[in-house]
C-alpha cells in the first residue's frame, strides 16, 4: 500500500533553517508528483508548493516563494522541504502527500517544526 | 485569486442524522478541481472526494459530493461516530496553486 513516513520532530531558534524528508514506499515514485502542506496549530492547512511530475518544475505558492526549496531523490524515493529564516510563525506540522495533479491522496503522518528562542 | 468558503464553521449534530456541508467558491470553477477531505484530532487529512463527487477508495457510500461552478456540497447520509472530524474542501487553482477552505467542524 502507498506509503509516507516523514522525518520526527524539530525544534529551531529564529532564523534558522529546517529540512523535513519524506519516504514513499508502495507506488512507482516517478509517476506522481510531491505536494507540501502545512497546518498550524488548530489552524487549517495551507498549501506550500509541490513537485510536479507533469512538467518537472517545482511550483511554489507564493508566500514562501523565495523562502521554501523542494527536491526529489529518485534513488531513495524521497521528498524534502527544506524552509529558511523561520520565525514563530512557522510553527506548524508540516505534511507530505501523493500529488494526483489537481488533488492529493496519500498523507504523510505530519511533522512537528516548533521554532523557539 | 478565488476564495473557498465553507459553511458553517461548526455543526453540531447526533449519529444517525444527515449532514450537509457547503463549499463556495467567489467564482465559478471546474468541478473536476474541486476535492473535499476528512480530518480527525492527531491525523493527517483523509482525501474523500475528489472531482467533485468521485469517492475516493475505502470511503463509506453514506458519504456524497456534488456541485458545480461555484456551490459544492458533501453530504453524510446517516451519521456514524467516527465520522465527527473536520472536513476541508479543495480547489486546484491557477499559477498553479492548491486552496483550501476554513473547514467545518462536525461535532456530537
Amino acid at each position: 500500500q502507498v506509503q509516507l513516513v516523514q522525518s520526527g520532530a524539530e525544534v529551531k531558534k529564529p532564523g534558522a533553517s529546517v529540512k523535513v524528508s519524506c519516504k514513499a514506499s508502495g507506488y512507482t515514485f516517478t509517476s506522481y508528483g510531491i505536494s507540501w502542506v502545512r497546518q498550524a496549530p488548530g489552524q487549517g492547512l495551507e498549501w506550500m508548493g509541490r513537485f510536479s511530475v507533469y512538467n518537472g518544475h517545482t511550483d511554489y505558492a507564493q508566500k514562501f516563494q523565495g523562502r521554501a526549496t523542494m527536491t526529489t531523490e529518485t534513488s531513495t524515493s524521497t521528498a524534502s522541504m527544506e524552509l529558511r529564516s523561520l520565525t514563530s510563525d512557522d510553527t506548524a506540522f508540516y505534511y507530505c502527500a501523493r500529488d494526483r495533479g489537481t488533488w492529493v491522496d496519500s498523507w504523510g503522518q505530519g511533522s512537528l517544526v516548533t521554532v523557539s528562542s | 485569486e478565488i476564495v473557498l468558503t465553507q459553511s458553517p464553521g461548526t455543526l453540531s449534530l447526533s449519529p444517525g442524522e444527515r449532514a450537509t456541508l457547503s463549499c463556495r467558491t467567489s467564482q465559478s470553477v471546474t468541478s473536476t478541481y474541486v476535492a473535499w477531505y476528512q480530518q480527525k484530532p492527531g491525523q493527517a487529512p483523509r482525501l474523500l472526494f475528489y472531482g467533485a463527487s468521485s469517492r475516493a477508495t475505502g470511503v463509506p457510500d453514506r458519504f456524497s459530493g456534488s456541485g458545480s461552478e461555484t456551490d459544492f456540497t458533501l453530504t453524510i447520509s446517516r451519521l456514524e461516530p467516527e465520522d465527527f472530524a473536520v472536513y476541508y474542501c479543495q480547489l486546484y487553482g491557477s499559477s498553479p496553486t492548491y486552496i483550501f477552505g476554513q473547514g467545518t467542524k462536525l461535532e456530537i
